[in-house]
């Protein structure tokens, strides 16, 4: 069973149609929610980190928040340059603080 | 600029062959690491180092090892490769474990580099 769970796996958007992307996890003890995005062939990019339930950090057209077991990626008026792959980390007290990753979403946004 | 450098971008191996992937950061991060990022799979960490001499395992250590002698580098060896080491290979680094707990930046992540083993 994976430890952290991210859905869909797969999303295609119209430019400017809202929407978001889930992370969940079921570790305890989180020290850390972190998002990242992904542009093909190209490394993982920092966004945003996540500490504590109700927590919320915004970017731009992106907006995480946090509850006790999940994570919401809301994309508000996609544009066609937010096509990407998200990816997820819990970083958690019984995991030697090292972030595991979800499997990630992939974001397609059509002009 | 600074970041995180990895050499070389693409490599055909045959199997049995050893090689090493090449790590370099400049931004005096403690902390380095190296993932394989396979399809439908996620990231998942082979080896880490919190600082100069100190190594570990991670997830999926099997048939790679690491050394770190300065700072600056963690290179990526395959002792004898085989087409399950197919894979894309992402290293990343960041200031240390706590500069991460509060959030700075999170890890820098390298371009990667796209290995095939025939």
């Amino acid at each position: 069973e994976d430890q952290v769970t991210q859905s869909p796996e797969a999303l295609r958007l119209q430019e400017g149609e809202s929407s978001s992307l889930n992370c969940s996890y079921t570790v305890s003890g989180l020290r850390g929610l972190f998002w990242y995005r992904q542009d093909p062939g190209k490394g993982p990019e920092f966004l945003f980190t996540l500490y504590s339930a109700g927590e919320e950090k915004e970017k731009e057209r992106l907006k995480a928040t946090l509850t006790k077991k999940e994570s919401f990626l809301h994309i508000t008026a996609p544009k066609p340059e937010d096509s990407a792959t998200y990816l997820c980390a819990v970083r958690w007290s019984g995991g030697s603080y090292i972030p595991t990753f979800g499997r990630g979403t992939s974001l397609i946004v059509h002009p | 600029n600074a970041g995180v450098t990895q050499t070389p971008k693409f490599q055909v191996l045959k199997t049995g062959q050893s090689m090493t992937l090449q790590c370099a950061q400049d931004m005096n991060h403690e902390y380095m690491s190296w993932y394989r990022q396979d399809p439908g799979m996620g990231l998942r960490l082979i080896h880490y180092s919190v600082g100069a001499g100190i190594t570990d395992q991670g997830e999926v250590p099997n048939g790679y090892n690491v050394s770190r002698s300065t700072t600056e580098d963690f290179p990526l060896r395959l002792l004898s490769a085989a087409p399950s080491q197919t894979s894309v290979y992402f290293c990343a680094s960041s200031y240390s474990q706590s500069e991460t707990y509060r959030g700075r930046k999170g890890y820098t992540f390298g371009s990667g580099t796209r290995l095939t083993v025939v």
